[in-house]
């Protein structure tokens, strides 16, 4: 089956520092792939759509400049959370969607805390 | 290494009752999700479990087993809206989400 991985695992980093995420899809081209994130015990939130080539688009209240989304190739997103605050830790998830559009793929997901 | 089993696919009738099951063998366990997606859309939540027992919410219901490493979502009085797919994840011990590949549920009239 398809594989989506995601780069870091979990990241630990200080309070007005930037991190960056990494999502690929390893055995298939994905023209749309998909930012989540998940509090504990809280429902996947999507933050935003990346399509190849083209400006991500951010749902109401997902700061873009906060969240800088760059989707370069068919294969690779990422997200860079911007002078992170603890308010950010989060679990992070990306998914991504073939060039079928048939069905989507998820990532293990990134844990990033922020001291 | 890490596993969550459930059906590639089911089939229902409308007004009637399916359970989705789940397995999991990872490496810890800290809470099971379900997921509902309609084709072309984000997942939406349905239910977290963290302890043994059931969870009932409406028509949803959800089960869970950590002895056995087993879940199942009940869905009752099933309607044609239901038709999508059903995401089981498990947070392990590491707090990463493990996904399984979800269950299309085809609802017939």
């Amino acid at each position: 089956g398809a594989v989506v991985s995601q780069h870091p695992s979990w990241v630990i980093c200080k309070s007005g520092t930037s991190v960056k995420i990494e999502c690929r899809s390893l055995d298939f081209q994905a023209t749309t792939m998909f930012w989540y994130r998940q509090f504990p015990k809280q429902s996947l939130m999507l933050m935003a759509t990346s399509n190849e080539g083209s400006k991500a688009t951010y749902e109401q209240g997902v700061e873009k400049d906060k969240f800088l989304i760059n989707h370069a190739s068919l294969t690779l997103s990422t997200l860079t959370v911007t002078s992170a605050h603890p308010e950010d830790s989060s679990f992070y998830i990306c998914s991504a969607r073939d060039l079928r559009g048939n069905e989507q793929f998820f990532g293990p997901g990134t844990r990033l805390t922020v001291l | 290494g890490q596993n969550i089993d459930q059906p590639t696919e089911m089939t229902a009738t409308e007004g009637a009752i399916v359970q989705i099951n789940c397995t999991y063998q990872t490496s810890g366990f800290n809470g099971l999700f379900w997921y509902q997606q309609h084709a072309g859309e984000a997942p939406t939540f349905l239910s977290y479990n963290v302890l043994d027992g059931l969870e009932e919410k409406g028509r949803f219901s959800s089960f869970l087993s950590r002895s056995k490493g087993y879940s199942y979502l009940l869905l009752k009085e099933l309607q044609m809206k239901d038709s999508a797919s059903y995401l089981c994840a498990v947070i392990d011990s590491n707090y990463q989400l493990i996904w399984g590949a979800g269950t299309k549920l085809i609802i017939k009239p």
